[in-house]
């Protein structure tokens, strides 16, 4: 594909409702990264794959952030339980290697929880 | 971790004039800067970056430039134009032990160019 595509580009769930993020990065790019960017703020890391392996999950703010990459191509996000402060966009970026390069985002998908 | 300051957060100039954006990072391990530009409803979009090794980059009416003694490194357009009105990050890399490879993003500039 041409770059990085996310769907879907707008979702609002009702508190406490799960939610799905997906992200198809530019084909063949081995790492992929998901940011959270509250209102008004900077994207801040959540977390890594490379392949298929989740390297780092660090920033994931609690045990109810979930991701994935079982064929280390299309990543999902997924949020249990939603709480309003979830409220923001989820951004995924990909680089075609594992060192540093230039990380290409998609849209990102702007999550309202009500 | 890694902590990027930016400055100002907001910024409106002159069609014509320059505009400088500056940001502060913390690990002196970092060496990979990335300035991105987002506008209203897309995802953010790399216009500019540097490594450790260089000092200075110029590409046409952008520059960025590098002082890895102070830990800081600054965003030049010259000539704005409407069209570069726009929320402009910084961010920053760790080295090779940030096996993670993500980058820590400053708060963000709103650059407004008048016509």
């Amino acid at each position: 594909g041409a770059g990085v595509s996310q769907s879907p580009r707008y979702k609002v769930a009702k508190r406490g409702q799960d939610v799905a993020l997906r992200c198809d990065p530019i084909s063949g790019h081995v790492s992929l990264f998901w940011y959270q960017q509250a209102l008004g703020q900077g994207p801040e890391f959540l977390t890594y794959f490379q392949n298929e392996a989740q390297l780092d999950k660090s920033g994931l703010p609690s045990d109810r952030f979930f991701a994935e990459r079982p064929e280390g191509s299309v990543s999902t996000l997924k949020i249990q339980r939603t709480q309003q402060e979830d409220s923001a966009v989820y951004l995924c970026a990909s680089i075609a290697g594992t060192r540093q390069e230039t990380q290409y985002f998609g849209p990102g998908t702007r999550l309202l929880v009500l | 971790g890694e902590n990027v300051e930016q400055h100002p957060s907001t910024l409106s100039v002159q069609e014509g004039d320059s505009a400088v954006i500056k940001c502060t990072y913390s690990d002196s391990a970092s060496n990979y800067f990335p300035w991105y530009k987002q506008e209203l409803g897309k995802g953010p979009q790399l216009i500019i970056d540097i490594r450790s090794n260089v000092g200075e980059k110029k590409d046409q009416r952008i520059a960025v430039t590098l002082n890895k003694t102070a830990k800081h490194f600054s965003l030049h357009i010259t000539e704005t134009q409407p069209e570069d009105s726009a929320v402009y990050f910084c961010a920053s890399q760790g080295g090779p032990n940030n096996a993670g490879n993500m980058l820590t993003f400053g708060g963000g500039t709103r650059l407004m160019v008048k016509p």
